[in-house]
């Protein structure tokens, strides 16, 4: 199993950065997948599942409204667009696979830095 | 929206056993899962469900639950233990999943 975030970057506050997980050496169409995120210093914040087939998604408070998960199962990619960016929103973004409501399998994360 | 607590840092002699402690009203009704996280890296699935633990991951390495706190236990605790570790459950609603707030484990 493979997952490998990109689209990290430096963003202004107000402003939006998409992430993108590569998913590779499992069945990506058949596995719900999740975003989770760790500001610097600080601990784990789940913030959003989509499931294995798309037809659900669920966000943490912080993130509903600016943020939309969405999935290509043809493409084998995991996506987070994130708008209206804040200064909270600064940490290492994961995604991860979903397993017996677990996350199993972690990618190496991406920086997304929202500042001035 | 549901809460986790853990206690913020917890010390163990080498080869003895620690429990780390998670506690929240949603662990009443969902299972908690374990997550160690070493400095500069991704968290790593060590306990999830009543008891499992995903391949690779060391026997010393227990789940339990009663009431509103999960435990992770680690039996024989090793030097490469030494690490944070965080409890995730789903909340009340059960669509939507919280982290507790992270304990640091050292081994002495």
């Amino acid at each position: 199993v493979q997952l490998v975030e990109s689209g990290g970057g430096l963003v202004q506050p107000g402003g939006s950065l998409r992430l993108s997980c590569a998913a590779s050496g499992f069945t990506f169409s058949s596995y719900g997948m999740h975003w989770v995120r760790q500001a610097p210093g600080k601990g784990l914040e789940w913030v959003a599942v989509i499931w294995y087939d798309g037809s659900h998604k669920y966000y943490a408070d912080s993130v509903k409204g600016r943020f939309t998960i969405s999935r290509d199962n043809v493409k084998n990619t995991l996506y987070l667009q994130m708008n209206s960016l804040r200064g909270d929103d600064t940490a290492v973004y994961y995604c991860a696979t979903d397993q017996d409501y677990a996350f199993d399998n972690w990618g190496q994360g991406a920086l997304v830095t929202v500042s001035s | 929206s549901s809460e986790l607590t853990q206690d913020p840092a917890v010390s163990v002699a080498l080869g003895q056993t620690v429990r780390i402690t998670c506690q929240g009203d949603s662990l009443r009704r969902y299972y908690a899962s374990w997550y160690q996280q070493k400095p500069g890296q991704a968290p790593v699935l060590v306990i999830y469900g009543k008891n499992n633990r995903p391949s690779g991951i060391p026997d010393r390495f227990s789940g339990s639950s009663s009431g509103n706190t999960a435990s992770l236990t680690i039996t024989g605790a090793q030097a490469e233990d030494e690490a944070d570790y965080y409890c995730n459950s789903r909340d009340s609603s059960g669509d939507l999943y919280v982290f507790g707030t992270g304990t640091k484990v050292t081994v002495l």
